[in-house]
């Protein structure tokens, strides 16, 4: 059972426009939710994340929205860069419970076209 | 400041052999935690270390073990390998582990069972 879930497998996005980003989980306990970015051979890097308290988190170019009754958050990248194709995972936490670790969607791989 | 180090890098074993795999956290970063990235389940949580002790452990078998050092160098250990255990696994370290939820990852071993 799937507790957090990136439904597109991949997103193709031209340069310069808009590049969104979606993440759907189950668990209601999850308080605490993230956004990691991967490229070819290397560990993923923390991009941003976001608490449960709040329902927007800005950083630069990245936006991650929460609406916390349809259980969802989306990672806005404004404007895409050739450099921003890569992998991004979703994760989530219950900071509270902390048995499980991060709980990580699949992951959406973005790719930006010139 | 030196990120995560984890090897090696590449290996390839045979169904029964048991592995090893190491990782040196950031300096001074008491918490290392596992992961298994593989195609069809993207990134798993197997354990975390804290302080030399195993605090948090995900829904993998007993031949998934690791320990932690004193200077919070990790090693994980898979025995009986089967080829379901081919995958790249992660290791992350963070000051305080999972439950702050920031984790910088090493870029990763990856195993291969024949």
């Amino acid at each position: 059972d799937q507790q957090v879930k990136q439904n597109s497998p991949s997103l193709s996005v031209q340069e310069g426009r808009i590049s969104i980003l979606n993440c759907d989980y189950t668990n209601s306990m999850f308080d605490y939710f993230l956004w990691y970015k991967k490229y070819p051979a290397e560990g993923p890097t923390f991009l941003i994340s976001i608490s449960s308290i709040k329902d927007k988190n800005e950083d630069g170019r990245f936006t991650v929205f929460l609406n916390k009754s349809a259980k969802h958050l989306s990672l806005h990248i404004v404007p895409s860069q050739p450099g921003d194709s890569a992998v991004y995972f979703c994760a989530a936490d219950n900071s509270g419970g902390g048995a499980d670790g991060l709980t990580f969607g699949k992951g959406t791989h973005l790719i930006i076209q010139p | 400041k030196a990120g995560v180090t984890q090897t090696p890098r590449y290996l390839i074993k045979t169904r029964g052999q048991q592995v090893t795999l190491s990782c040196s956290p950031i300096s001074g970063h008491r918490s290392v935690s596992w992961y298994q990235q593989t195609p069809g389940q993207g990134l798993q949580f197997l354990f975390e270390y804290f302080s030399e002790t195993q605090r948090n452990k995900g829904n993998f078998p007993g031949r998934f073990s690791g320990r932690q050092f004193s200077n919070s160098r990790s090693e994980m250990n898979v025995s009986t390998l089967e080829l379901g255990d081919s995958a790249l696994y992660l290791c992350a370290s963070s000051l305080y582990g999972v439950v702050t939820g920031e984790l910088f990852f090493g870029e990763g071993s990856r195993l291969t069972v024949l």
